[in-house]
C-alpha cells in the first residue's frame, strides 16, 4: 500500500511569506502527526490530529497552524516567515492515537531566504 | 517534556556493540525507538509499553525501566546498515499526549 505522501517536497520562500505543506496518510490511517527536524534539535512536536479534530500542539508560536480534514488528509500552515524556520518538515501517519507505530513520510525541505 | 538521549554520537566498528539510552523527567506509559538514515524518513524499530517485556529482534534490542523512566536500546554485532541517527520518542498518556521524541543518537559504524 501507499506509504506517507508529502508535497511539495522542497520549497525555498522569503522572509515574511506563508507557505502550506500537505501530508497524504496511509489509506486508514486516522491520526496524524507534524514534526519539524533541524540540525541538532531531533523532532520537534508541532501538532497531532485525530478525526478532523487537533488533540495536540507543541511548544510553537501561533503562526504555526494545521488542520485536518475528513479523508484524514492534513496541512500544516506556516505565515509571516522567519530565516528560522529552515527546516525539513516531517508528517507521521499512525493508524490511532496513543501506541502505535508511526510511519513517517519524506519530509518537506523549507528554505527561508 | 523532550525525552535525553545520550549519547549523542558514536562510532563503532562492525562487529562491535552499543547502547543508547533515553531518559525522561516524567512518568512514561510508553517507549518508542526509531532509526533515520541520512535523506530518508524515520523507521520504526520497536515500542515498549509500561509492564511489558523486553523486545528485541536479532541483534538489537531495548529495555524500558518504569521506575527509573528510562529505556535502552542494545546494538549487538553491530553492522554497516546498523548506521543512522537513533531517536527515541515517548508517551506519557497514551492517546492524550503526543509522541515525543529526543534529540538523537548519531550512531557510525565503519569497516
Amino acid at each position: 500500500k501507499a506509504g506517507v505522501t508529502q508535497t511539495p517536497r522542497y520549497l525555498i520562500k522569503t522572509r515574511g511569506q506563508q507557505v502550506t505543506l500537505s501530508c497524504s496518510p496511509i489509506s486508514g490511517h486516522r491520526s496524524v502527526s507534524w514534526y519539524q527536524q533541524t540540525p541538532g534539535q531531533g523532532l520537534q512536536f508541532l501538532f497531532e490530529y485525530f478525526s478532523e479534530t487537533q488533540r495536540n500542539k507543541g511548544n510553537f508560536p501561533g503562526r504555526f497552524s494545521g488542520r485536518q480534514f475528513s479523508n484524514s488528509r492534513s496541512e500544516m500552515n506556516v505565515s509571516t516567515l522567519e530565516l528560522g524556520d529552515s527546516a525539513l518538515y516531517l508528517c507521521a501517519s499512525s493508524l490511532t492515537l496513543g501506541n502505535t507505530e508511526a510511519f513517517f513520510g519524506q519530509g518537506t525541505r523549507l528554505t527561508v531566504v | 517534556q523532550q525525552p535525553v538521549q545520550s549519547p549523542q554520537a558514536v562510532i563503532l566498528r562492525e562487529g562491535e556493540d552499543a547502547v543508547i539510552n533515553c531518559s525522561s523527567s516524567k512518568a512514561l506509559y510508553s517507549v518508542h525507538w526509531y532509526r533515520q538514515k541520512h535523506g530518508e524518513a524515520p523507521v520504526f524499530l520497536m515500542i515498549l509499553l509500561k509492564g511489558g517485556e523486553q523486545k528485541g529482534h536479532e541483534k538489537i534490542s531495548a529495555s524500558f525501566n518504569e521506575k527509573k523512566q528510562q529505556s535502552s536500546l542494545y546494538l549487538t554485532a553491530s553492522q554497516l546498515s546498523y548506521s543512522g541517527t537513533y531517536f527515541c520518542g515517548t508517551e506519557i498518556y497514551p492517546g492524550n499526549t503526543p509522541l515525543v521524541f529526543g534529540k538523537g543518537t548519531r550512531l557510525s559504524v565503519i569497516a
